[in-house]
Parts: C-alpha cells; structure tokens; sequence
C-alpha cells in the first residue's frame, strides 16, 4: 500500500504571495491532519479533516486554511505569507477507529 | 488544554547500551492514547510505540519499551540495546480518545547514539 504523499517536497515563496500543500492519504484512509513544525514552536497541529468536513481545528490566523476532496485528499493553504510562516508542513492520515495515524515526508516551505 | 512535555532536549547513549527518554503530560481526560515517534534527519514521523491509557500493562515493541503511570502522569519510553539507526528525535505526544486525530507533541529529545 502506498504511503501519504505530500507535495511539492520544497517551495520558496516570498511574503505577501499565497501558497497551496497537497497530501494524499493512504487509501481508506478519511481522516487528514495537518500540522505546522518549527525549530521555535515544535509540532503544532493546525487542523483535521474526516469525510471532506473540518473536524478539528488548531490555534492558527484564518490564513491558514484547508478543504478535503471526495477522494480523501486535502489541501491546506496559506494566503498573505509572512516569515514565521517559514516551516516544515507535514499531513498525517488515519483509518477511522484505528489507534496510527501515518505521516507524509512533509513540504518545506520557505518564505523570503 | 493538554500539554506535553518532554524535559531532556538531548541524551546519548553507548551502542549497545540501554537509554531512557522522559515524558509528562497533563490532561483532565481519562481516555486518551500516549505516542513516541521518531524522527530520523530524513524529517518522516515514524510511529515507535503506543499506549492506551485504560491499559494497565506496558506496552512493548522489540527494543523499545514505555513505563506508563497514570496517576503520576508519566510516560517514558526505554530503548534496550541501542543501535546506529535508533539515532533521531523523539517525540512524546498526547491524544485525546474523543478529540478526532488531534496530537499534541512535546518539544522531542534529540538522542545521539555513539558507536
């Protein structure tokens, strides 16, 4: 079975300028979250969705957003970027019920 | 609001040596599920072990073992005969059993393993 696939692996942006992530989940796999890594602030969650609705939702600006696809794959975007939005974005997915959740090998965006 | 934390921002171990990495938490819940994972410099989260906080008994995976305890809100992870490959970060992190997939993460000890 093929693993969560994230992409692009790197972006460079630079601030003001809008940016989009991809991640696929593992097949049969509904749920996907998404989360912010930084050397600063660690691993923070930035939300979840299961069967195309948000079901969790992290403490970020609304320039974070996100949407799932009926097939499971989501997309996060963020819009008006700005330097701390410079990070490791990784995308995790889980079968419903079960206790893993498996992760994707992450974007790293840059913003100059 | 849960949190992790993880006070051990570095450890190193002896090849072949046995290494414990530390982990509280603090939760109102009594349902939840305690993780580590790994993160070698590759930067892909790999699962190591989990716990179920209505299980009494610690759970083991090879190498690696946790010592849970509930009441003191603790979670340690020991890893036994300490290879090259186990050399990474670790994170403890926290969820909720009714919060969805919702991790809260400690900040990750990073652990050197020398030859």
């Amino acid at each position: 079975k093929a693993g969560v696939t994230q992409t692009p692996r790197y972006l460079i942006k630079t601030r003001g300028q809008q940016v989009t992530l991809s991640c696929s989940p593992i097949s049969g796999h509904r749920s996907v979250s998404w989360y912010q890594q930084t050397p600063g602030q660690g691993l923070q969650f930035l939300f979840e969705y299961f069967s195309e609705t948000q079901r969790n939702k992290g403490n970020f600006p609304g320039r974070f957003s996100g949407r799932q696809f009926s097939n499971s794959r989501s997309e996060m975007n963020v819009s008006t970027l700005e330097l701390g939005d410079s990070a490791l974005y990784l995308c995790a997915s889980r079968y419903n019920g079960a206790y893993e959740q498996f992760f994707g090998p992450g974007t790293r965006l840059t913003v100059l | 609001a849960q949190t992790v934390t993880q006070s051990q921002p570095e450890m190193s171990v002896q090849e072949a040596e046995t290494v414990t990495l530390s982990c509280t938490y603090d939760t109102s819940e009594s349902d939840y599920y305690l993780f580590w994972y790994k993160q070698p410099p590759s930067r892909q989260m790999i699962l190591v072990i989990r716990q179920e906080a209505y299980k009494q008994q610690n759970a083991t995976e090879n190498r690696f073992s946790v010592n849970f305890q509930k009441a003191a809100k603790s979670f340690s992870l020991k890893i036994s005969d300490s290879q090259l490959g186990d050399a990474a970060m670790y994170f403890c992190a926290y969820r909720s059993a009714t919060s969805g997939s919702r991790l809260t993460f400690g900040e990750g000890t990073q652990l050197t393993v020398n030859p």
